[in-house]
C-alpha cells in the first residue's frame, strides 16, 4: 500500500527562520498532492496543492512546496515563518483512481 | 454562511454505548468523508459518501456506521464494536468525488472520549 512520510514530527523555529517540511510518498504512478494545515483552534484547510504543470507551486500565507518526482518528495517551504504559522501541517498525496493518504503530520511552534 | 456543521464538539460515553456524531454542510458538495485523528498517525479515512444513499468504506470502517439519506447530511455511529473509539473525528467534503483531484473542506470536529 502507498504511504506518505513526514520525518519532522515536530519543527521548533524562531521567528524570521525559513522553513522546509519534508513529504515522501511511495507511489511510483502519476499523483495529485496537497498540504494542509490546522491552526490551533481552527478547522483544517488546504495550503497548497499540485496537480500538473510547474511543479513549484503557491499557497497561502507565502508558503510554497515543490514537486521532485524524481524524488518522490513535495517538500514545504517558507523563507520566513512567523508566529502565527504556529500549525500542525499535514502531506497528502491522492493517486489518481486511488484514495486519498495523509502523513502523519508535523507540528511547527514558531517562537516570537 | 456556507460551511459544514459538527456536533457535539466534545462527547463523553461509557464503554459498549454506540454514539452517532452529526455532520450538516451547506456548501451543496457531493461527496463527504469521515476521518479519524489520532497524535501521530494523522487521518484515516473511515467512510466516503461519492452521492446521496451511496457510501464506501475506507482504511479503518470496522465499528463504525454511516448513512447518507440527504445531500446535507452524513452521520458517523460509533458502535460498541469500535475497540479504541477515543480520538478526533473529522467530517470533510468535496465539489465531488474525481478520482484523485477532491479538495477537501473541513468541519471543526467532534472529540469523542470513551470512559
Amino acid at each position: 500500500a502507498q504511504s506518505v512520510s513526514q520525518h519532522n514530527h515536530h519543527v521548533i523555529l524562531s521567528e524570521a527562520a525559513s522553513l522546509e517540511l519534508g513529504c515522501n510518498y511511495s507511489y511510483g504512478g502519476t499523483v495529485n498532492l496537497f498540504w494542509y494545515v490546522q491552526y490551533p483552534g481552527q478547522h483544517l484547510q488546504l495550503l497548497l496543492k499540485y496537480f500538473s504543470g510547474d511543479p513549484l507551486v503557491k499557497g497561502i500565507k507565502g508558503f510554497e512546496a515543490e514537486f521532485i518526482k524524481s524524488k518522490f518528495s513535495f517538500n514545504l517551504r517558507k523563507p520566513s515563518v512567523q508566529w502565527s504559522d504556529t500549525a500542525e501541517y499535514f502531506c497528502a498525496v491522492n493517486p489518481i483512481f486511488q484514495k486519498l493518504v495523509f502523513g502523519t503530520g508535523t507540528r511547527l511552534l514558531v517562537s516570537p | 454562511d456556507g460551511g459544514i456543521t459538527q456536533s457535539p464538539k466534545y462527547l463523553f460515553r461509557k464503554e459498549g454505548q454506540n454514539v452517532t456524531l452529526s455532520c450538516e454542510q451547506n456548501l451543496n458538495h457531493d461527496a463527504m468523508y469521515w476521518y479519524r485523528q489520532d497524535p501521530g498517525q494523522g487521518l484515516r479515512l473511515i467512510y466516503y459518501s461519492q452521492i446521496v444513499n451511496d457510501f464506501q468504506k475506507g482504511d479503518i470502517a470496522e465499528g463504525y456506521s454511516v448513512s447518507r439519506e440527504k445531500k446535507e447530511s452524513f452521520p458517523l455511529t460509533v458502535t460498541s464494536a469500535q475497540k479504541n473509539p477515543t480520538a478526533f473525528y473529522l467530517c470533510a467534503t468535496s465539489v465531488g468525488y474525481a478520482s484523485g483531484a477532491n479538495v477537501l473542506t473541513f468541519g471543526a470536529g467532534s472529540r469523542l472520549t470513551v470512559l
